[in-house]
């Protein structure tokens, strides 16, 4: 059982240009979380998704950023006109429904994106 | 504010000696806790999740605890290894019964193991 994929694993990408971070989850998983690290700093929430919804986006940005989980295919995480403050390690999760009951979170290895 | 604090920020010790990492929160409501560990880039890794309605939890050389009174819980990590090097995470989810997945992380404890 494939754990949680995220590519690309590293990606660099020009200041004013796009960065899509793509995000499978693991097999029998309906919900996805991205989250952000910054370097020297812990995880911090960004949003949160199930098939064809965003449940809570209250970690984005207003700007720039956007997050789909669509019926089909990957997450995705794109970031429009990067500024190097975009520069970070995009962490994916996904769990299986109630997890709030403690069933566990799993995260993909991380997308670093560097903005030069 | 939902916070997560972590201590220390950092810890230096021999291989195989024992270590307590500490963390504090104030989220509410809270429904669980995590601990995580997370090798230099990678992401984290469970090790360890408690209730509301649990007081410890072992995972091989690992023990957590957790105070929900005083919210409080500990990793203790007995006989360290070199591989035991890495970021230690607590996670904190405030939400019980519910299928929402928002989690606060604490920034982690860096721990690193001598030879």
């Amino acid at each position: 059982n494939a754990g949680v994929m995220q590519n690309p694993r590293h990606l660099v990408r020009r200041r004013g240009q796009e960065a899509r971070l793509r995000c499978s989850p693991m097999k029998g998983h309906s919900h996805v979380y991205w989250y952000r690290q910054l370097p020297e700093e812990g995880l911090k929430f960004m949003v949160y998704l199930q098939k064809e919804n965003i449940i809570d986006e209250s970690g984005m940005p207003k700007e720039r950023f956007s997050a789909e989980f669509p019926k089909e295919g990957p997450s995705i995480l794109r970031i429009q006109q990067v500024v190097r403050g975009d520069s970070a390690a995009y962490f994916c999760a996904s769990s299986p429904p109630s997890v709030g009951s403690g069933n566990t979170i799993y995260f993909g290895e991380g997308s670093w994106l560097t903005v030069v | 504010k939902n916070q997560v604090e972590q201590s220390p920020q950092s810890l230096i010790i021999l291989e195989g000696k024992n270590c307590t990492l500490q963390c504090n929160y104030t989220v509410s409501p809270f429904s669980n806790l995590r601990w995580y560990k997370q090798d230099t880039g990678r992401g984290p890794v469970s090790l360890t999740i408690m209730t509301f309605s649990e007081n410890t939890k072992s995972n091989g050389r690992y023990t957590a605890t957790l105070d929900a009174d005083t919210k409080q819980s500990s990793l203790h990590i007995t006989a360290s290894q070199l591989s035991d090097s890495a970021s230690y995470i607590c996670v904190v989810s405030p939400d019980r019964g519910s299928t929402l997945g928002r989690l606060y992380f604490g920034r982690g404890t860096q721990l690193t193991v001598w030879p």
